[in-house]
């Protein structure tokens, strides 16, 4: 079946615009995940939902992000007057359920800010 | 706090095995995973074991386990060129909401 799927592949803003970056999780999964990939950073956990739970968002790095998630399935990360330490690839992840569940990956959306 | 520890590279020349280690920090992780990353492309992952397992094999893989040490490694036998790419261990957080990864061990494989 289908996917994680991320759109779009790739964006690039100027300094102090708004990006929204969209994730179609696979069907069926109930749990949620938006991971941001910098280089020599490694992946750093942002935001987590799980069905109709209040989101963990211990992971986002500043009030300029957040994320929210539509009728348990699409969601989509925002992020307000981007700076150029924003550039990076952004990845979404699904799980079957949380707790142990594999987690499966889109190809991310790269975001570069100049 | 959860941490991961990862070599950043490793060489290997095609036919010869490859041994990929890993340290985490949470003794109460129940699930470790590997995931591989080629270039341009999301996270793909390869295996998992659970934590009361001391080793996982799937075809070329062998998963080994050590929570004493808090030590995983990952073997590749008969590396191929095709499996040049980052690999990610990862460890579940302690709120068993999201997976804390390594840095990746650059992979590459040299005919």
């Amino acid at each position: 079946g289908a996917g994680v799927s991320q759109s779009p592949s790739n964006k690039v803003t100027e300094k102090g615009k708004d990006v929204e970056l969209r994730c179609d999780p696979i069907s069926g999964h109930t749990a949620l995940y938006w991971y941001r990939q910098s280089l020599g950073q490694g992946l750093e956990f942002l935001i987590y939902f799980q069905g109709n739970s209040a989101p963990d968002k211990s992971g986002l790095p500043s009030d300029r992000f957040s994320a929210e998630r539509t009728g348990g399935s699409v969601s989509t990360l925002t992020i307000q007057r981007t700076q150029q330490e924003d550039s990076a690839v952004y990845l979404c992840a699904s799980s079957l359920e949380p707790y142990n569940s594999p987690l499966h990956f889109g190809n991310g959306t790269r975001l570069t800010v100049t | 706090g959860e941490d991961v520890e990862q070599s950043l590279f490793l060489s290997v020349r095609e036919g010869d095995s490859s041994v990929i280690n890993c340290t985490y920090t949470d003794s109460s992780s129940t699930y470790l995973y590997w995931y591989k990353q080629e270039p341009g492309a999301g996270l793909q992952l390869l295996t998992y074991i659970f934590s009361n397992m001391d080793m996982k094999q799937d075809q070329r893989l062998t998963v080994l386990l050590n929570k004493k040490d808090k030590h995983l490694s990952l073997r590749i036998a008969d590396t191929q060129t095709g499996d040049s790419a980052i690999y990610f261990c990862a460890e579940l957080n302690q709120a068993g909401t999201a997976l804390i990864f390594g840095k990746g061990t650059t992979l590459s494989v040299s005919s």
